[in-house]
């Protein structure tokens, strides 16, 4: 069974600065792909980034990026630029690739960005 | 616009007592899922369904039932037999594809917060 791990319960990052969150996860499978999810406080559930496992290139969106090093099953977040409206709960979750698979959530990285 | 509607917000349940949550979509999504969330921790997988009629337990799917008559609808109840009920209710769909792998990108609801009185 796949895991997912986030070792890092609680993260602070001033406002404008960078602040990278980490995950790691274990599987088998060689064809899965990776989440990084934002919860604010209204608790809404909202994709933040994913990358595929065959792309050896680290997506980016905006002002967030990965680090996927897929030997180490790492899987970290960096967050440029950060905006008080970053401050969440971030949980990284992995799906393997076949059909029918589900997602497995890690419990989560709890951000407050101060001003 | 598209989305997943949960229904209520919050919800009471007394002891002894079953409850349902409602989940509706109007994406035309195949597959939907309900997630417990428990304060400290990630969601935890309760049912899920993969198309309309069928559906399978997840990781925490005792004093849990689900029903999925209609593509568009899939409840859950909480029944007496779930001891601890308190949590945050999330519900989940993801669209398939017509070649049989799935669009890997959840939509999720804007949850239930169910608590005992």
């Amino acid at each position: 069974a796949q895991t997912v791990t986030q070792s890092q319960p609680e993260m602070s990052v001033q406002e404008a600065e960078t602040v990278t969150l980490s995950c790691t996860y274990d599987t088998s499978e060689s064809n899965y792909y990776l989440f990084w999810y934002k919860q604010p406080p209204s608790r809404q559930m909202i994709l933040v980034i994913r990358q595929e496992a065959y792309k050896q290139q680290n997506a980016t969106e905006n002002r967030f990026s990965v680090n996927f090093q897929k030997a180490a099953k790492s899987f970290s977040l960096k967050i440029s630029d950060s905006q008080l409206g970053d401050t969440a709960m971030y949980f990284c979750a992995f799906r393997a690739g076949n059909y029918g698979q589900n997602f497995v959530f890690g419990p989560g990285t709890r951000l407050s960005v101060l001003p | 616009d598209g989305g997943i509607t949960q229904s209520p917000k919050y919800l009471f349940r007394k002891e002894g007592q079953n409850v349902t949550l409602s989940c509706e979509q109007n994406l035309n999504h195949d597959a939907m899922y309900w997630y417990r969330q428990d304060p400290g921790q990630g969601l935890r997988l309760i049912y899920y369904s993969q198309i309309v009629n069928d559906f399978q337990k997840g990781d925490i799917a005792e004093g849990y039932s689900v029903s999925r008559e209609k593509k568009e609808s899939f409840p859950l109840t909480v029944t007496s037999a779930q001891k601890n009920p308190t949590a945050f209710y999330l519900c989940a769909s993801i669209e398939r594809t017509g070649n049989g792998a799935t669009n890997e990108k959840l939509f999720f609801g804007s949850g239930t917060q169910l608590s005992v009185l």
